[in-house]
């Protein structure tokens, strides 16, 4: 079936660290994996993407790596700073009947303490 | 507009009532999507318009969910007979949609649905 495992659930760094967190898909026809960060009561944002023809996105201080065929992608912090802290959702997009929806894993808990 | 928009922000329902929920999409993005968030849960697919046409609708939890966009633009959301656990933040996302995928997925700030 459609699914999208996300690890871990919480996790605490001291500001400054780096801080990963990993996603696994399941359908191999996925293309796109949208990483969002949701702070409390607000939208998702996107912070960053990946399509599955390249294997590894940077952007200042986030960087996310894709592995087709093991069928993870992992989000790399580094540099943590407190403003960092929110919830974290990896998504993997899924094609069914010529339409595109993202699906989405249950989400990671960051906490940066200063 | 500069964003997906919702409405209401917030809605406070009586168990039983119906309600009716608003997105009006990025202009120009032809696909848009409702998503279910639970409390402490990440957004959970509901159902998908390209333009009017409603392509998917899988992820609709009964019949008493329905969805529209008539004219390819805004959407609506209805939820009849409201049950306790209908209450969530509803999201709303609109995207432009290639041959190759998505672009552009941008989330709306959501409607919070309390149902009491």
């Amino acid at each position: 079936g459609e699914n999208v495992e996300q690890h871990p659930s919480t996790l605490s760094v001291q500001e400054g660290d780096s801080a990963v967190i990993k996603c696994t898909y399941s359908d191999s026809a996925s293309n796109y994996f949208p990483w969002y960060k949701q702070e409390l009561g607000k939208r998702p944002q996107l912070i960053i993407d990946i399509r599955s023809n390249v294997g590894e996105k940077k952007d200042q201080r986030i960087a996310v790596t894709l592995n087709k065929t093991a069928k993870h992608f992992s989000l790399h912090i580094t540099e943590t700073q407190p403003e960092d802290s929110a919830v974290y959702f990896c998504a993997a997009s899924i094609r069914r009947g010529g339409t595109d929806k993202l699906i989405f894993g249950t989400g990671t808990r960051l906490q940066v303490f200063p | 507009g500069a964003g997906v928009s919702q409405s209401p922000r917030y809605k406070v329902a009586k168990r039983g009532q119906d309600v009716a929920l608003r997105c009006d999409p990025i202009s120009g993005h032809v696909s848009l999507f409702w998503y279910q968030q639970a409390l402490g849960q990440g957004p959970e697919f509901l159902t998908y318009f390209q333009n009017e046409a409603q392509l998917d609708k899988s992820g609709l939890p009964s019949d008493r969910f329905f969805a529209e966009r008539p004219e390819g633009s805004v959407s609506t959301l209805k939820i009849q007979r409201t049950q306790q656990e209908d209450s969530a933040v509803y999201l709303c996302a609109s995207s432009r949609w290639t041959e190759t995928g998505l672009y552009g997925y941008t989330f709306g700030s959501g409607t919070r649905l309390t149902v009491v």
